[in-house]
């Protein structure tokens, strides 16, 4: 969906290094959520954003960090890279909680 | 513990039948239930939302139950078509509002 945008698309890392996924969304929604999605495991909350200074911690939020740095943008820190942490990840916005619009998702593979 | 499953392994169904995926929860009191589509590759997109004080839903040929009761919602395509083919997703909503409870998903084929 064109209106929740996610970079990088598909990303290599190696075990200990920074990185961040970036999230932006043209729906003027003020909830943002980030996700991860596993085979067998479905897609889990890492944290969730109500509003620029709202930050919550999802289901599995250890090892990742979040920045709402403006309402249509809010990214996700991983600050040392485990292999564990391969997997596909969604961000998405909704307005008033309810239905939610996905980004496209960003494949990350750690080594 | 709580739980949200769906069907377990993947369906595959003869075009022009009618496709029905399950999703049962356990230790959840959900607002509302919501039913999502996903592809290969691709974020989840939207299909229906039903609340907990609603049985059914209907969009196109897509319906939605909801019993609280039995703590499942079916999830029906009737005249099922090749471009359905995808995963679906059911996933619960809280009377906070603060998250969404996401199952695992279940595949769908349906064969020209």
């Amino acid at each position: 969906d064109a209106d929740v945008t996610q970079t990088p698309r598909n990303r290599i890392t190696k075990t200990g290094k920074r990185i961040m996924l970036e999230c932006s969304q043209t729906k003027g929604h003020d909830r943002m959520y980030w996700y991860r999605q596993d085979p067998g495991l479905g897609l889990r909350l890492i944290y969730y954003s109500f509003d620029v200074k709202d930050i919550n911690k999802g289901e599995i939020s250890d090892g990742y960090s979040v920045s709402r740095q403006a309402q249509a943008k809010f990214s996700l820190s991983l600050e040392s890279a485990i292999p564990n942490q391969t997997a596909l990840y969604f961000c998405a916005t909704s307005e008033g909680g309810e239905t939610q619009y996905f980004g496209p998702g960003t494949r990350l593979l750690v080594l | 513990s709580q739980k949200i499953e769906q069907n377990s392994e993947a369906l595959n169904i003869q075009e022009g039948k009618t496709a029905t995926l399950t999703c049962n929860y356990t230790n959840y009191s959900p607002a509302y239930l919501q039913w999502y589509r996903q592809d290969p590759g691709r974020g989840p997109v939207f299909l229906l939302l039903i609340r907990e004080n609603e049985k059914e839903k209907r969009k196109e040929r897509l319906k939605v139950t909801f019993d609280t009761t039995l703590k499942q919602s079916l999830f029906h395509i009737t005249a099922s078509q090749p471009a359905d083919s995808a995963t679906y997703l059911c996933a619960l909503g809280t009377f906070t509002g603060n998250q969404f409870y996401f199952g695992t998903g279940t595949s769908l084929t349906v064969i020209p």
